[in-house]
């Protein structure tokens, strides 16, 4: 079964920039998408369709797929980024979940 | 406003039954396919299944193995999982969330707990 592999953590400064990579076998000829989790709150779409930002995310977040990777870009990471990150791909008909990444802003 | 409002999680026992509801409004439900994500405490997110718009066409991830059914009632713009068997390892957060290609709209889940 196909599956998608991030890194458990990434840590970034403030102001900095943050990528967060996902992994999965010719991911690049998928569309991936990126979902930004907070505690306690249900999951928010980010970045979908590689690098599309739906209405209200802000332009620091970007995203690029090609090969086997796609990866999450956060520029200028604020605070209020803090989050978990899930990238996601379709596979036939089958949603696939990356195991998630916790963004630490410290 | 677009909203996902979920309902039906609670304590269950192992090899119990347990039927959840997610009532859609705010945008035309029967355009629309639905799925069901589930995340178990401190764990990542899992897919669970999905339902076209019209019923019609109905996928679960493999790990289910037939216990759980997804269905929906488009004139009541609802969206259901009915679980049978339930085990341990299933105990989680339920999400629905609706499929634009991408899952744009997402509830505020319910919890199901299955313990002895």
């Amino acid at each position: 079964s196909y599956e998608l592999t991030q890194p458990p953590s990434v840590s970034v400064s403030p102001g900095q920039t943050a990528s967060i990579t996902c992994s999965g076998d010719k991911l690049g000829d998928k569309y991936a998408c990126w979902y930004q989790q907070k505690p306690g709150q249900s999951p928010v779409l980010v970045i979908y369709q590689d690098n599309k930002r739906p209405s209200g995310i802000p332009e620091r977040f970007s995203g690029s797929n090609s090969g086997n990777t796609a990866t999450l870009t956060i520029s200028g990471t604020q605070a209020m980024d803090e989050a978990d990150y899930y990238c996601q791909a379709w596979d036939s008909s089958t949603v696939i979940f990356g195991g998630g990444t916790k963004l630490t802003v410290l | 406003e677009v909203q996902l409002v979920e309902s039906g999680g609670g304590l269950v026992k192992p090899g119990e039954s347990l039927r959840l509801s997610c009532a859609a409004s705010g945008f035309t439900f029967s355009n629309y396919s639905m799925n069901w994500v589930r995340q178990a405490p401190g764990k990542g997110l899992e897919w669970v299944s999905s339902i076209s718009s019209s019923g019609n066409y109905i996928y679960y991830a493999d790990s289910l193995k037939g216990r759980f059914t997804i269905s929906r009632d488009n004139a009541k713009n609802s969206l259901y999982l009915q679980m049978n068997s339930l085990r341990a390892e299933d105990t989680a957060v339920y999400y629905c969330a609706r499929d634009s290609d991408v899952f744009d709209i997402w509830g505020q889940g319910t919890m199901v707990t299955v313990s002895s």
